[in-house]
């Protein structure tokens, strides 16, 4: 079935990193996004990464790719106040014929200062 | 360019209602796609339009149809409300062939 399973909540102080993990169900699954979604706003694409590749490096924001273990990562550097947000993982499945995002429960990373 | 444009941003129906909502796509993108997120959820896909045809259909009830127009702009319905529809109802815009979705801020539907 399709299940993108994330954990539910993160809290790290301000300066620390953070790693958001996801588990996607289908490994055939080309494209792996990460999303951030603040408080009553719609879906902001953070990054993506091919299914090829194994790691995906931008500015603060580093994805890591275990396809082997259907598993992804996202790390933020230096996080900030600002990062606080609910972030979703999505997958898009290979078998529908067209493109749907299935997209994980969301966790939600709570920065202190 | 203009991004993925929803309307209206919030609206409370009654249960048994019939709604509207309405998405402009992004420039250039041909394809639009709706999904539902229920309060403490990941959004849900409910269907997807390209060339003016559902391309793609989640596990939701007949209830839900929608409408692409020439200009690709969308429209989803839903008939006889109920109070488990409540949720932002967001929609994504794409170009059909190319990975990459531009998501708009959504639409608040309350049922009560």
């Amino acid at each position: 079935g399709e299940d993108v399973e994330q954990s539910l909540f993160l809290s790290v102080r301000e300066g620390d990193s953070s790693v958001i993990n996801c588990t996607y169900t289908d490994s055939s699954s080309t494209y792996l996004y990460w999303y951030k979604q603040e408080p009553g706003a719609g879906l902001q694409l953070l990054t993506y990464i091919f299914s090829n590749m194994d790691m995906k490096q931008d500015q603060r924001l580093t994805v890591l790719l275990n396809k082997k273990d259907k598993h992804l990562s996202l790390r933020i550097a230096d996080t900030q106040t600002g990062d606080s947000a609910i972030y979703f993982c999505a997958e898009v499945p290979s078998n529908t014929g067209f493109q749907k995002l299935v997209f994980g429960t969301g966790t939600r990373l709570l920065v202190s200062p | 360019e203009t991004g993925v444009t929803q309307s209206p941003t919030h609206l409370i129906k009654t249960r048994g209602q019939q709604v509207t909502l309405r998405c402009s796509s992004q420039s250039g993108h041909n394809t639009v796609s709706w999904y539902q997120q229920a309060l403490g959820q990941g959004p849900q896909f409910i269907f997807q339009y390209y060339r003016e045809e559902e391309n793609g259909r989640g596990n939701f009830p007949p209830r839900f149809s929608g409408l692409q127009f020439p200009n690709y702009s969308s429209e989803l319905n839903v008939n006889a409300l109920e109070l488990d529809d409540s949720a932002l109802y967001l929609c994504a815009s794409s170009l059909a062939g190319v990975h990459g979705y531009t998501f708009g801020s959504g639409t608040r539907l309350t049922v009560v």
